[in-house]
């Protein structure tokens, strides 16, 4: 069974650090596009990063600079590097599977990231 | 980055209504256009990519359709299950953004 599992999600303090993890199974990270997409409380849908199989790695502005994506073949697994937290990036955080020719077809159950003092 | 315009942000509906949700591009997407479905506390789920091809599973009375850089999703008959919000993204160029949303009431 195709599947994505998250987990790392926390309450954090503004200024401070998280990675989020996505551990795939049924199926390869490094063979497909990876995304990272967001949901503040009561809010739409942000995206704001992808890893392409070829290692390519894309990010929206509002997270540039801060946020890394990356990914662990040997683990088959995605992750979410978070640096300077803002209160502006708590939000439900999913990790999804999916190519810019086949949308996002594959989705976890999402972690929530809380960024307060 | 190319901006996504979807309207309306909601509307209210019957059981066995037609309902069309659209989006507009800023510029040029060819057919980089997905439409999903997202119901409270849930992951979203694809229903259509490439603008008109429906995802494996998803009911025929879901479509989408392309003219220019207006986009439509179409639910032909309105089922009690399908109150819901539902998103479009381009993925023509990154960042892939998405639409705002559009919530379908009752």
């Amino acid at each position: 069974e195709v599947q994505l599992v998250e987990s790392g999600g926390g309450l954090i303090q503004p200024g401070g650090s998280l990675r989020l993890s996505c551990a795939a199974s049924g199926f390869t990270v490094s063979s497909d596009y990876m995304s990272w997409v967001r949901q503040a409380p009561g809010k739409g849908l942000e995206w704001v990063s992808v890893i392409y199989s070829d290692g390519n790695k894309y990010y929206a502005d509002s997270v540039k600079g801060r946020f890394t994506i990356s990914r662990d073949n040997s683990k088959n697994t995605l992750y979410f590097q978070m640096s300077s937290l803002r209160a502006e990036d708590t939000a439900v955080y999913y990790c999804a599977r999916g190519a810019y020719y086949s949308g996002l077809d594959v989705w976890g159950q999402g972690t929530t990231v809380s960024v307060s003092s | 980055d190319v901006q996504m315009t979807q309207s309306p942000s909601s509307l209210s509906a019957s059981v066995g209504d037609r309902v069309t949700i659209t989006c507009r591009a800023s510029q040029s997407i060819n057919s980089y256009l997905n439409w999903y479905q997202q119901k409270p506390g849930k992951a979203p789920k694809l229903l259509i990519y490439g603008a008109s091809r429906l995802q494996s599973g998803v009911p025929s009375r879901f479509s989408g359709s392309a003219s220019g850089t207006d986009f439509t999703l179409t639910i032909s008959s309105l089922q009690p299950e399908d109150f819901s919000s539902y998103y479009c993204q381009q993925t023509y160029s990154a960042p892939w953004t998405f639409g705002q949303g559009t919530k379908v009431e009752i």
